[in-house]
């Protein structure tokens, strides 16, 4: 079975600076998908940016870029010049994408980002 | 908004209680799905509906019990629940999944407070 672990409880940044969340997983599978959702306090949890394992570039949305490592099964998550609006919960996902594999979102226990002005 | 409501937003009901949680999406999708959020746990997915047909259980106590009308619409009957059954339950939709990826859209969720 397919296990997410994000390590960092809570993080904080100051706004305007950059910040990364860490995110390991662990898998045989050889093709997947990995995202990154946000949950604002009003906690309607939204994606934020996914990352298809099969490519070597890492996905970038705006302000948010990923840092994809397949052998060391690391994705961690760098938000540039953090607003006030990043603050939230961070989850890590993982979804097989192998024929015959779970559709189902596994979901790491998530990182609470706060932003200070 | 995601396009995915759930009502109620907060419910409080005893241990003898019967009660139903209402999700509906207004995207269009055929694929709906109930998670369960607890606090210091990761989210974990509890049924998925492709078309109205149930296509995961990740077993979950019968005496939680999804009903799937159409596509639009999700409930999840609740019936002599347990303190620890007190969690967010989110409901969430998406195009039909079969091997191909399709977003998942996540309602606000209704907290529920089992007493």
């Amino acid at each position: 079975a397919q296990t997410v672990t994000q390590s960092q409880p809570e993080m904080s940044v100051q706004e305007a600076e950059t910040v990364t969340l860490s995110c390991t997983y662990d898998t045989s599978e050889s093709d997947y998908y990995l995202f990154w959702y946000k949950q604002p306090p009003s906690r309607q949890m939204i994606l934020v940016i996914r990352q298809e394992a099969y490519k070597q570039q890492n996905a970038t949305e705006n302000r948010f870029s990923v840092n994809f490592q397949k052998a060391a099964k690391s994705f961690s998550l760098k938000i540039s010049d953090s607003q006030l609006g990043d603050a939230a919960m961070y989850f890590c996902a993982y979804r097989s994408r192998d024929r015959g594999g779970s559709e189902k979102l596994v979901f790491g226990k998530g990182t609470k980002l706060t932003v200070n002005p | 908004e995601t396009g995915v409501t759930q009502t109620p937003r907060h419910l409080v009901m005893g241990m003898t209680n019967k009660k139903s949680l209402k999700c509906e999406q207004h995207l269009g999708h055929n694929a709906m799905y109930w998670y369960k959020q607890s606090a210091k746990k990761p989210l974990e997915l509890m049924f998925v509906y492709n078309f109205k047909e149930q296509t995961e259980n990740n077993s979950v106590p019968s005496r939680f019990s999804p009903e799937c009308p159409n596509s639009s619409h999700l409930f999840l009957h609740l019936h002599t629940l347990q303190p620890e059954d007190s969690a967010l339950y989110l409901c969430a939709s998406s195009h039909l999944t079969s091997g191909s990826w399709y977003e998942q859209y996540f309602g606000p969720g209704t907290r529920l407070t089992v007493t």
